[in-house]
């Protein structure tokens, strides 16, 4: 069991907004640290979608979001595209675990 | 433009010790704020941190694995090594280290693509 929670999967038709959510607790996403979000794409390494809780890197679209309240994160994608079926995971820290790095268990996102 | 290539094995039989190596250019890992990461993937499954070294040698190892892990850095050398003993098969993965970045609010911003690891006899 990931110490983030992800739901496995998600869909959406092209064109449509989907969310995928980031479920932690106050010892991580509740405690401040920040969520970060990557992307990886069918036999690729991840790549970094959102860092900083909002923030894209050069080069995302801005049809990638993210946000940050309380315990949970979510990550948006507007204008769903084929070239964006892909899994999705969330990371952060926890303070319980001596700083350590936690990841959420990703969600498969299908572009229907 | 930062890169990191990760090498070792790709097959190792069971109890045998993997070592694997992370070489990385385009920053140093002796600037304040920088570490390098190892995560590691099984086949069709999720994504799971290893390990964490900074630039201060501070280093931090996933607490179900930790009795196993040893990450050491060589900063002349531009590589981040890291020992996994006793290795299983359910330790057969892709290993990727990753750049962990200041300037991505401490995200892993920039990965390598990954050496996968088999672990049989």
């Amino acid at each position: 069991q990931s110490v983030l929670t992800q739901p496995p999967s998600v869909s959406g038709a092209p064109g449509q907004r989907v969310t995928i959510s980031c479920t932690g607790s106050s010892s991580n996403i509740g405690a401040g640290y920040d969520v970060h979000w990557y992307q990886q794409l069918p036999g690729t390494a991840p790549k970094l979608l959102i860092y900083g809780n909002s923030n894209r890197p050069s080069g995302v679209p801005d049809r990638f979001s993210g946000s940050k309240s309380g315990t949970s994160a979510s990550l948006a994608i507007t204008g769903l595209q084929a070239e964006d079926e892909a899994d999705y995971y969330c990371q952060s820290y926890d303070t319980s675990l001596s700083g350590s790095v936690v990841f959420g268990g990703g969600t498969e996102l299908t572009v229907l | 433009q930062i890169t990191l290539k990760e090498s070792g094995p790709t097959l190792v039989k069971p109890t045998q010790t993997l070592t694997l190596t992370c070489t990385f250019s385009g920053f140093s890992l002796s600037t304040s704020g920088v570490g390098v990461g190892w995560i590691r993937q099984p086949p069709g499954k999720a994504l799971e941190w290893l390990a964490l070294i900074y630039w201060d040698d501070d280093k931090r190892y996933s607490p179900s694995l930790k009795s196993r892990l040893t990450i050491t850095k060589d900063t002349s050398k531009n590589q981040v090594v890291l020992t996994m003993t006793n290795m299983d098969p359910v330790d057969t993965a892709t290993y990727y280290c990753a750049h962990r970045g200041i300037a991505a609010s401490d995200a892993f911003d920039i990965w390598g693509r990954g050496t996968m690891v088999t672990v049989s006899s």
